[in-house]
Order: C-alpha cells, then structure tokens, then sequence
C-alpha cells in the first residue's frame, strides 16, 4: 500500500517568506509527527498529533513554526518568516495508535532558506 | 526519556555478522528498545523492538540483557546495503493514548566493507 508522502519534496524560499509543507500519512495511522533533520544528525522531534489533536509541541522551536491537522489526516507544518537557520530536511512519520507501534517516515521535504 | 549511548561508527565485513551495542542504563520498566536505520538521505526504516525479551525478525535479532540496561543489534550476515545509521532509542509511552515521543541520537554509523 501507499507510504507516507511529503510534498514538495525541495522547496527553496528566501528569507522572510513563509512556507508550507505538506504530510499524508499512511491510511488508517491516527498518529503523525513532524521532525527536523540537519546533515549529519539524528531526526529531531518537532510535534506529534493523535487524530486532530496536537499532543505535544514541545519541539517546536519558535513561535514561527507551527502544526495543524484539522481532520485527522493531512497534516501541515507552517514556518512563517523563514530564516536561513530553518534550512533542514522535514520529515513527517506515522503510526498506529498505542504502545508497541512502529513509525513509517515519508521521504522528506528539503527545504533551503536563501 | 532515558538516554542511548552509541559509538559514533563500526566497520563490518561483507558477509559477517554485525554486532551494534547500546547502552540505556536510566531505562525505565515500561520503555521499549527500538532500532531504526537510516541509509543515505533515505527516511529512517523501522527495523525491530523489544520490552525485556530477545527478538528477531527476517531483518535482525535484538538482545537485551536481563537488566534492561544495554541491548545489542545483530545482523547476521551483513551486505553492502546494510550500510546506514543505525539508531538505537528508548521509547516513552505516556498514556493508554499510546503517545510515542522518540527521540533520536546520532547514532552510529555502520560500514559494510566488501
């Protein structure tokens, strides 16, 4: 079956604008989460939903980021006046609900801040 | 959440088994081991977890000592595309919610060589 998709997959802004990405998960995964990756580093935990609610934000690092996923499914993560700072890999994963499951990540969004 | 310790690499012959130590000596007792692994700018793939018992499965057996405290990955006959990061984490689960922050290392950096 389908995996978890990411759109778009490069996105380059310049510094200032605002953008937007994109994460479907896999059918039926009630539980999605946003992360950040730099090159050379382990993925980094951003925010996590289950169904609509977001759950915790705590990774988040400012107040220019942010997280929706108004049904339950797609879900969208928001950085408003990027700076070049943000250039990193995104990467959305999800999962089934509860203890014992495994996350399923999409590809990624590269975005590069200029 | 408990904290991983990994080595940051380990070389491994084509063909051998590949033995990824982890050390997680503040685990608590209802914190599973997972194991991910990363090749190239690829998403990390989910590979194996476990509670207190060994595990395998078509891709790797985990061992985890009686005291929870360190747990080892082996891949039993490693290829060249074995090559990745591997990442070893401590998973909290919050509530009957199933909320699963992971929080991921650097891991370590397993070269396959020919």
């Amino acid at each position: 079956g389908a995996g978890v998709s990411q759109s778009p997959r490069y996105k380059v802004t310049k510094r200032g604008q605002d953008v937007a990405l994109r994460c479907d998960p896999i059918s039926g995964h009630v539980s999605l989460y946003w992360y950040r990756q730099a090159l050379g580093q382990g993925p980094e935990f951003l925010t996590y939903f289950n169904y609509e609610a977001q759950q915790d934000k705590s990774g988040l690092p400012n107040d220019r980021f942010s997280a929706e996923r108004p049904e339950g499914s797609i879900s969208t993560l928001t950085i408003q006046r990027t700076e070049q700072r943000d250039s990193a890999m995104y990467r959305c994963a999800s999962s089934l609900e509860g203890p014992g499951y495994e996350q399923y990540f999409g590809p990624g969004t590269r975005l590069t801040v200029t | 959440d408990a904290k991983t310790t990994q080595p940051p690499s380990m070389d491994c012959a084509e063909g051998r088994a590949a033995n990824l130590p982890c050390n997680h000596s503040t685990i608590s007792g209802n914190e599973y081991v997972y194991w991910y692994r990363q090749i190239h700018s690829q998403g990390p793939q989910y590979i194996i977890h476990g509670l207190k018992n060994n595990e395998t499965n078509e891709m790797a057996s985990l061992i985890i000592t009686e005291d929870r405290k360190s747990s080892t990955l082996i891949l039993p006959h490693a290829t060249l595309r074995d090559t990745a990061v591997y990442y070893c984490i401590v998973r909290v689960a919050m509530n009957s919610g199933g909320y699963q922050k992971v929080t991921f290392g650097t891991g370590t950096k397993l070269q396959v060589i020919p």
